[in-house]
């Protein structure tokens, strides 16, 4: 099956500074990539929704200002949280959809962010 | 998107098919069935998805209700490490409207 990588696979930041997870397709092109996060023990809470060379829709109640997204390449998003704060600690994943195939969604492992 | 109900925990007994069963009675016509399963910590793991017929992979099979208002996953001989939560989601093929949408899901406990 298609590949989804995530970088890092976890950080430990200090509140007030601005950290960078890279989501990137392996071996297949993703017109549209998705951010979610994930607080324990809940389930995961779609952010936005990213097309290539496009600007991200956001959520209602998501910050864009906060949760800054580039999807420069068919291979390649990224997600910046911007002065992060402890209430942004959580689980953040990435999913992209194969554009040769049309529909499925494949899932990054994740990457866990403490903000201290 | 349609919403989507799920049982919030299941056992199952090693070796035994494990049934999930999922109701989405709002789905509209244009709406799949995706089953997706989160093991701990880690990234959602894409399982199946149909429209109207039944259809099986090697992870496992599903079964839609000729009215399309619930469906079934089943994993025909459950092991420990399918151990997960299992999401059911209704959501339309591709396109910028296909986003998943997760609810809670159903909480599977495979038990030797």
């Amino acid at each position: 099956g298609a590949v989804v990588s995530q970088h890092p696979s976890w950080v430990i930041c200090k509140s007030g500074t601005s950290v960078k997870i890279e989501c990137r397709s392996l071996d297949f092109q993703a017109t549209t990539m998705f951010w979610y996060r994930q607080f324990p023990k809940q389930s995961l809470m779609l952010m936005a929704t990213s097309n290539e060379g496009s600007k991200a829709t956001y959520e209602q109640g998501v910050e864009k200002d906060k949760f800054l997204i580039n999807h420069a390449s068919l291979t390649l998003s990224t997600l910046t949280v911007t002065s992060a704060h402890p209430e942004d600690s959580s689980f953040y994943i990435c999913s992209a959809r194969d554009a040769a195939s049309g529909g499925e969604q494949y899932f990054g492992p994740g990457t866990r962010l403490t903000v201290t | 998107d349609a919403k989507t109900t799920q049982p919030p925990s299941m056992d199952c007994a090693e070796g035994r098919a494990a049934n999930l069963p999922c109701n989405h009675s709002t789905i509209s016509g244009n709406e799949y069935v995706y089953w997706y399963r989160q093991i701990h910590s880690q990234g959602p793991q894409y399982i199946i998805h149909g429209l109207k017929n039944n259809e099986t992979n090697e992870m496992a099979s599903l079964i839609i209700t000729e009215d399309r208002k619930s469906s079934t996953l089943i994993l025909p001989h459950a092991t420990l490490r399918d151990t997960a939560v299992y999401y059911c989601i209704a959501s339309v093929y591709g396109g910028s409207q296909g986003n998943l949408i997760f609810g809670k899901g159903t909480k599977l406990s495979v038990k030797p």
